[in-house]
Order: C-alpha cells, then structure tokens, then sequence
C-alpha cells in the first residue's frame, strides 16, 4: 500500500541549469497533478494528467516548466533554465476516479514533495 | 486574482477547546470545498469537504460549515488536540472534468497542552 513518492526529496541547483523532478503515482490512479507551494503560498496548480487525455497546462507558469507522464503512471516535471522565482515545494498528487459531477469529490493524495532551491 | 483566502496566518488554542478556521472565496463556480492538513515534511492529507448545496458536513471531531451567501466556510475542531497542531489549507474544487484545485494560503494552527 504505498503512497504518492517522490524524488528527490531535496534539490539545491544553480540559477541557469535544468531540473528533473518524479512523480511516483499510487498504483491504478488514472489521474495525477502537480502543485507548487513557494514560501507562505498556497499551493498553486500546475498541470493535470488524465489517463491518455491531453493534459491540463494551464498552470504552468512559463514556457521553461513542462511535464510528461509515461504509460499512464510516473510522470517527471522538468523546469529548463531555471530562476530563483522557481524555488518552491514541488507537490504530486494522484487520485483513482474519473472527475465528472455525478461522482461526488475525488480525494487526491499528495506525496511528500520536493523542495527546490535555486541558487 | 486569489480565488481562496485564508486571511489568519496563525492561530493558537488550548488542548480541548475548540479551533475554528476560516476561508473566504470569491469564485461562485466550485463544486465543493476541501480542507487539507499538512505537517512539516509530508505532503497535505486530506480532512473533510463539503458539497456546495450543503451548509454542513461533520466527521468526528471536524465540522465543516458553508455560507454561501457570504462565500465563506469555517472548519471547526472540538476538541482541539495536541496532534491538530499543523498547517490546514482550504481549497475549492473548480468542477468540471479536471478536479484540479485551488488553495488558500493556508493558517497555522497551534494546540498548547
């Protein structure tokens, strides 16, 4: 029964450089997001994934951050050329329904984050 | 354009009295509403929601109220442990098909034995 995981835990970079980060779903979740929380922020949304429909991108703040999520399950969010703005907890989170409004509120389940920190 | 607030960044009680926590929203469109409870180091977990069309919803010690003509909604905790001491975020849910939310700054919330 593991949870949402995530890798690295911690990653300390310098201003100009790329950055991968992973996103282990739990195991059958269809849907899976990425959140960020920069220092005394909420958690602000970045992009959502649903099984093979096209992402959501909306919350991706520029062109430097994309995403992609490989047969359905881990998913790796890269931020080119990064900027000291990007430090911040990276959040995942997946959750196993399908959204529509007759099924009530999904619970997402969030891993534990990774906390950028660009230098 | 913050679509969820919560306007106290702290607050402290004593074990076994209750907390109240508070948020206000300006987006008419969400579905329903979550709270989300997160220690240091983990990753938020969920605690309660609450559909629009309700005004209440309680689990245990956790209520959830909504005022929809105010767009504001509280969670109450009675009685307040020790172990509530964590950072708690609001959040709606736009609806639709994505179910992607949006939070509040999130209120520290602190129980003093």
């Amino acid at each position: 029964g593991a949870g949402v995981s995530q890798s690295p835990s911690n990653k300390v970079t310098e201003k100009g450089k790329d950055v991968e980060l992973r996103c282990d779903p739990i195991s059958g979740h269809t849907a899976l997001y990425w959140y960020r929380q920069s220092l005394g922020q909420g958690l602000e949304f970045l992009i959502y994934f649903q099984g093979n429909s096209a992402p959501d991108k909306s919350g991706l703040p520029s062109d430097r951050f994309s995403a992609e999520r490989t047969g359905g399950s881990v998913s790796t969010l890269t931020i080119q050329r990064t900027q000291q703005e990007d430090s911040a907890v990276y959040l995942c989170a997946s959750s196993s329904k399908n959204r529509g409004r007759f099924f009530g509120v999904e619970t997402q389940y969030f891993g534990p984050g990774t906390r950028l920190l660009v230098l | 354009d913050q679509q969820v607030k919560q306007n106290s960044p702290s607050l402290s009680v004593q074990e076994g009295r209750i907390s109240i926590l508070n948020c206000d929203y300006t987006n008419s469109m969400f579905d329903y509403f979550l709270w989300y409870k997160k220690y240091p180091a983990e990753g938020p977990t969920f605690l309660i929601s609450i559909s629009s069309i309700k005004d209440k919803n309680e689990d245990g010690r956790f209520t959830v109220f909504l005022n929809k003509s105010a767009k504001h909604l509280s969670l109450h905790i009675v009685p307040s442990q020790p172990g509530d001491s964590a950072v708690y975020f609001c959040a709606g849910d736009g609806g639709g098909n994505t179910g992607k939310l949006i939070f509040g700054q999130g209120t520290t919330l602190q129980v003093k034995p």
